[in-house]
């Protein structure tokens, strides 16, 4: 099954610079890329996602890349606020959101 | 915004116990979901469910779960017998059609803590 690596872990940046997470993944056949959103004890919420056929997409202060030959995709924040801090997760399914599969997670702290 | 609404927030059990998560998804969505995250990890995906069947599950999802849409609205995760290692917060979601690849809506999920 997909396979979906998550890199850092951790990250700390000063407000209004920028924030950069990586994801690889390893089903080909992966065809949809959501990123999420989870506060605290909150449900994960979709802030963005991109599809096989894109390679970037864009909202405001948030962007995604997508390297389909290379299995990558990557999330970009930039002039980040303090309430950006949160465990962002991207995720990957190669099939209509069946057998999604989550990364590891990225926390993220914004300091003021 | 609709949302997926989940039953009860916090379920407290004793090992061995059969436990039943709900879940109520929004009304017009087809697709249905349940994942569970241990504290501090990642969102695992457990099992979708399609037309009143499982359309895929993982291999986390063995023959101690089971899924159930008992009327027009709700849809019910089942734990036989509950491990330790069950302990963990289970999140339903679900979807529109499911033939394009569309936003998933989580609710806002189910602490179980296996004693």
């Amino acid at each position: 099954g997909e396979n979906v690596e998550q890199h850092p872990s951790t990250l700390s940046v000063q407000e209004g610079d920028s924030a950069v997470i990586k994801c690889t993944y390893s089903d080909s056949a992966s065809n949809y890329f959501p990123w999420y959103k989870q506060e605290l004890g909150k449900r994960p919420q979709l802030i963005i996602d991109i599809r096989s056929n894109v390679g970037e997409k864009k909202d405001q202060r948030i962007a995604v890349t997508l390297n389909k030959t290379a299995k990558h995709f990557s999330l970009h924040i930039t002039e980040t606020q303090p309430e950006d801090s949160a465990v962002y997760f991207c995720a990957a399914s190669p099939n209509n959101n069946n057998d999604m599969r989550f990364g590891a997670g990225t926390r993220l702290t914004v300091k003021p | 915004e609709p949302e997926v609404t989940q039953t009860p927030s916090h379920q407290v059990t004793q090992m061995g116990q059969e436990v039943i998560l709900r879940c109520v998804p929004i009304s017009n969505h087809l697709y249905f979901y349940w994942y569970r995250q241990i504290l501090g990890q990642k969102v695992e995906f457990l099992v979708s469910f399609y037309n009143n069947e499982i359309s895929e599950k993982s291999e986390i999802f063995d023959d101690q779960f089971s899924v159930e849409r008992p009327d027009g609205s709700n849809f019910t995760l089942k734990i036989r017998s509950t491990k330790l290692e069950d302990s963990a917060m289970y999140f339903c979601a679900s979807s529109g059609t499911g033939l394009t690849n569309e936003k998933l809506f989580f609710g806002s999920g189910t602490q179980l803590s296996v004693l």
